[in-house]
């Protein structure tokens, strides 16, 4: 079954260094997204991704954030000086549409910040 | 923007009884609402969504059902069993847009 695949698994950086999380999405899907999870909180949506270009993003995906499609395959975001509040896990998902079709999840990413 | 309510936010059952866990969202143009699971380490998985158009749907020993006029939709789990112990999330979108979660509720089921 084809699967989102997320690298690392764990990821621990001090405090204003760049980081950046690697998602493999579904390879025939169109539309990519971030989301984050702080420990204990709910799922929060960060960017959507299509067609080369942010299509929406939420008010957390602030000038920090960025994300990249570098080749075919892989999606990256990057936090360009991360703060301790940045930490938190973050999912990676893809979808073949955009309209009420089914979002698939990476296992995400722990991001400690220290 | 869209509010996800979610209840209640932990749920313990004996394995063998019923689980229902309900959401409430705000924006009226939301039409679809999917149902995640998800399991310690891993990320959010599919189980069951629902679309504006119909009320309820089932996939075995789950439903989901919608009431569009309340603006509430829930999810049923009948005759759990320990392998779902886990935390739900519920979720809304309007179709042309990402998904707005609720705070998810974890479930546990004892043998």
């Amino acid at each position: 079954e084809p699967e989102v695949t997320q690298t690392p698994s764990h990821q621990v950086t001090q405090m204003g260094q760049e980081v950046i999380l690697r998602c493999v999405p579904i390879s025939n899907h169109l539309y990519f997204y971030w989301y984050r999870q702080i420990l204990g909180q709910k799922v929060e949506f960060l960017v959507s991704f299509y067609n080369n270009e942010i299509s929406e993003k939420s008010e957390i995906f602030d000038d920090q954030f960025s994300v990249e499609r570098p080749d075919g395959s892989n999606f990256t975001l990057k936090i360009r000086s991360t703060k301790l509040e940045d930490s938190a896990m973050y999912f990676c998902a893809s979808s073949a549409g955009l309209i009420n079709t089914e979002a698939f999840f990476g296992q995400g990413t722990r991001l400690t910040v220290v | 923007g869209e509010n996800v309510e979610q209840h209640p936010s932990t749920l313990s059952v004996q394995e063998g009884d019923s689980a229902v866990i309900k959401c409430t969202y705000s924006d009226s143009a939301s039409n679809y609402f999917p149902w995640y699971k998800q399991e310690l380490g891993k990320g959010p998985q599919l189980i069951i969504d629902i679309r504006s158009n119909v009320g309820e749907k089932k996939d075995q020993r789950i439903a989901v059902t919608l009431n569009k006029t309340a603006k509430h939709f829930s999810l049923h789990i009948t005759e759990t069993q320990p392998e779902d112990s886990a935390v739900y999330f519920c979720a809304a979108s309007n179709g042309y847009s990402t998904l707005t979660f609720g705070k998810g509720t974890m479930l546990l089921v004892s043998p």
